[in-house]
C-alpha cells in the first residue's frame, strides 16, 4: 500500500542553523501539507501546497518557513533559522483532492533545537 | 472559525469491551469531513475512519465506527472489542481544507 515518506526521522541542530525537512507523498497525490506537534500538544496545520504554490497558511508559518517541491516526488519544509521552540514533531501528509478528501500522513520527523 | 473539542484527556478500558471516545465540533461550513486519526507510542499518526456531513450513514470501518450527530455536533468514535494493540493517542479531526485537530484523549487498553 502506498505511503508518505519522511526523512529523516529525528534530526538534532543547533539554534540559528537552517533545517530541510524531506518528505515524499502518495505519487498520485496532488495536496501536500505539513503539520506540527510540540511534545504533548495538538497537531498543528503549518501549510497546504497544491500546482507549486501554498494555498494557506497558519499564522506559525512565518518568514522563516518555507515550502518547495524541488522535483516531481520530494516535498520539502525549510526552517531557515531554527530556535528552541521549533523543535517538534513535524508531520507531512498528502491528500488526492483539496476539501474532503482523507489526509495521509507520513511517519514525523522529529526536531530537535538545542 | 472551526473548532473540535474532546473532552477526556485519558480513558481506560478493559480488554475486549467497547469504548466510546468523544468528540465535538463547531462549524458554519455546510460541507466538512471529519476524521479520527490513531498515535501510537511511536508517534505516527494512522488514519482511522472518516464521515462526511452529507453522509446519511454512520462509517464503520472493521472495529472502528464513528457516532454521527450532526445536531448535535458530534462524532464519537466507538471501538468495539477493544485490544491490547488499541492503546494510543487518538485525535479528532475536522477538514473544510485544512485539517483542525483535538487535543486528544488516550486510550489505555487494560489486560
Amino acid at each position: 500500500e502506498p505511503e508518505v515518506t519522511q526523512t529523516p526521522s529525528h534530526q538534532v541542530t543547533q539554534m540559528g542553523q537552517e533545517v530541510i525537512l524531506r518528505c515524499v507523498p502518495i505519487s498520485n497525490h496532488l495536496y501536500f501539507y505539513w503539520y506540527r506537534q510540540i511534545l504533548g500538544q495538538k497537531v498543528e496545520f503549518l501549510v497546504s501546497f497544491y500546482n507549486n504554490e501554498i494555498s494557506e497558511k497558519s499564522e506559525i508559518f512565518d518568514d522563516q518557513f518555507s515550502v518547495e517541491r524541488p522535483d516531481g516526488s520530494n516535498f520539502t519544509l525549510k526552517i531557515r533559522s531554527t530556535k528552541l521552540e521549533d523543535s517538534a514533531m513535524y508531520f507531512c501528509a498528502s491528500s488526492v483532492g483539496p476539501q474532503l478528501d482523507t489526509q495521509y500522513f507520513g511517519p514525523g520527523t522529529r526536531l530537535t533545537v538545542l | 472559525a472551526q473548532k473540535i473539542t474532546q473532552t477526556q484527556p485519558g480513558m481506560f478500558v478493559q480488554e475486549k469491551e467497547a469504548v466510546t471516545l468523544d468528540c465535538t465540533y463547531d462549524t458554519s461550513d455546510q460541507s466538512y469531513g471529519l476524521f479520527w486519526y490513531k498515535q501510537p507510542s511511536s508517534g505516527e499518526m494512522i488514519f482511522l475512519i472518516y464521515q462526511g456531513s452529507y453522509d446519511e450513514q454512520n462509517a464503520t470501518e472493521g472495529r472502528y465506527s464513528l457516532n454521527f450527530q450532526k445536531a448535535r455536533k458530534s462524532a464519537n468514535l466507538v471501538i468495539s472489542a477493544s485490544q491490547l494493540g488499541d492503546s494510543a493517542m487518538y485525535f479528532c479531526a475536522m477538514r473544510g481544507g485544512k485539517l483542525i485537530f483535538g487535543q486528544g484523549t488516550e486510550l489505555s487498553v487494560k489486560p
